[in-house]
């Protein structure tokens, strides 16, 4: 079966520029995971989805973070503005249901100068 | 709120040697747990999970974990380690609730010397 896909494999931006992230998660999977993996830490949740429903998204910043999961298939991460700080790989993964194996992508590693 | 606690940052071994990885996590309830690897240059993949049954589990390539839930442990092993292991390690806890909130440990990076 084909993996989950990611778009664009790298990023940059200045600070205040807005960037956007895609996901293709596996054909049937209803569980997508959005994690931000600053160097050095593991992956940390911003937000989960279940078929097209926000499950959890404690962890997102909402002032400048958002996120969508077009009809339970693809979704969308966007930052606007980014910040010096939101430099990190972020990784999608995607899963049969929410507590079983997640399945990750490539990631997309973003530099914020 | 759980959280995932992965005591070694960084362990380098010769080949041949035997690995143990410490993962503790905090949460009362149940739980599923999984150890990820990242090997150089590719994504974050399984290695071995466990959700119930046998506390001892088998995954790929020879690792193994050992669940032993009055200490809030599921640390991974194997006998013999090879310079191919030579990889990041990161275990990961889901709250086994209906959909489940993911938490990842900050990984162990293994080098093995050939």
């Amino acid at each position: 079966e084909a993996g989950v896909a990611q778009s664009p494999r790298y990023k940059i931006i200045e600070k205040r520029q807005s960037v956007a992230f895609w996901c293709n998660p596996i054909s049937g999977h209803a569980t997508l995971y959005w994690y931000q993996q600053i160097l050095g830490q593991g992956p940390k949740l911003l937000i989960q989805f279940q078929n097209n429903g926000v499950v959890d998204d404690s962890q997102l910043p909402k002032d400048r973070f958002s996120a969508e999961r077009l009809k339970g298939v693809d979704s969308t991460l966007k930052i606007q503005p980014a910040k010096l700080e939101d430099s990190a790989v972020y990784l999608c993964a995607s899963g049969r249901w929410g507590v079983d194996t997640q399945y990750f992508g490539p990631g997309t590693r973003l530099t914020v100068l | 709120a759980q959280s995932v606690s992965q005591h070694n940052h960084h362990v380098i071994l010769s080949e041949a040697a035997s690995l143990e990885l410490g993962c503790n996590y905090s949460y009362g309830g149940t739980v599923n747990l999984f150890w990820y690897v990242q090997y150089p240059g590719q994504h974050l993949q399984l290695l071995l999970k466990y959700f119930s049954g046998d506390p001892l589990v088998k995954g790929i390539k020879g690792f193994e974990a050992e669940f032993i839930k009055s200490k809030f442990s599921f640390n991974l092993r194997k006998p013999s380690v090879q310079w191919s292991d030579t990889a990041e390690y990161f275990c990961a806890v889901i709250v086994n609730t209906n959909a489940g909130k993911s938490t990842f440990g900050d990984g162990t990076t293994l080098t093995v010397k050939p």
